[in-house]
């Protein structure tokens, strides 16, 4: 695997399911990001992870929880989500949080019913 | 982060030079201008970055004025798969705690 990949690419919740989104990246950087881009929408950052530890919660609701087991693997807990955060959820990951320099993998369509 | 301006939609006819332009008036000293752009359901893709200076890789050009308050991405043969939306930003840190990607200027190549 090259890049940054995203597990699952599809997920159909209901609003009551736990699910996890699952990001790797396999290019030795140190900081790794959790973006949403809602329809029609730009896109939103939503957490910031660098050498593990978190940096940035962009007022983000408690019902998504981040996981940064370490600077490779980054997590998204999801739990008693709502329609309207059926969106493209994204992962970058970049050298270091003071470059913009980003690498984004594919994303994780996931539709809330 | 620099607030930037980009037009929201462009064309450019295949095999033509796209030029995409973006305002950064308020950028400071230490920021960069970089370039992503996202084709349709697709992560965002890093194109090209710079500070003073033009820059020129492979995908791209960079020109960015001597003031420094705009800049033009330059696509100098575009194709089809060129179609996309374009990203400009402008700055340092991504610790913003905010949005640091705006609505772009969807670029439309047509044959």
């Amino acid at each position: 695997e090259t890049g940054v990949t995203q597990t699952p690419r599809h997920l159909v919740m209901g609003m009551t399911n736990k699910k996890s989104l699952k990001c790797e990246q396999h290019l030795g950087h140190n900081a790794m990001y959790w973006y949403k881009q809602s329809a029609k929408k730009p896109l939103e950052l939503m957490f910031v992870y660098n050498f593990k530890e978190q940096t940035e919660n962009n007022s983000v609701p408690s019902r998504f929880s981040p996981e940064c087991p370490n600077s490779s693997h980054l997590f998204l807990h999801l739990h008693t989500l709502q329609p309207e955060d059926s969106a493209l959820y994204l992962c970058a990951s970049s050298q270091g949080t003071g470059a913009y320099e980003q690498y984004f993998g594919p994303g994780t369509r996931l539709t809330v019913t | 982060d620099a607030k930037t301006t980009q037009p929201p939609s462009m064309d450019c006819a295949e095999g033509r030079a796209a030029n995409l332009p973006c305002n950064h008036s308020t950028i400071s000293g230490n920021e960069y201008v970089y370039w992503y752009r996202q084709i349709h359901s697709q992560g965002p893709q890093y194109i090209i970055h710079g500070l003073k200076n033009n820059e020129t890789n492979e995908m791209a050009s960079l020109i960015i004025t001597e003031d420094r308050k705009s800049s033009t991405l330059i696509l100098p043969h575009a194709t089809l798969r060129d179609t996309a939306v374009y990203y400009c930003i402008a700055g340092r840190n991504t610790n913003a705690g905010k949005s640091t990607f705006g609505d772009g200027t969807t670029l439309t190549v047509k044959p």
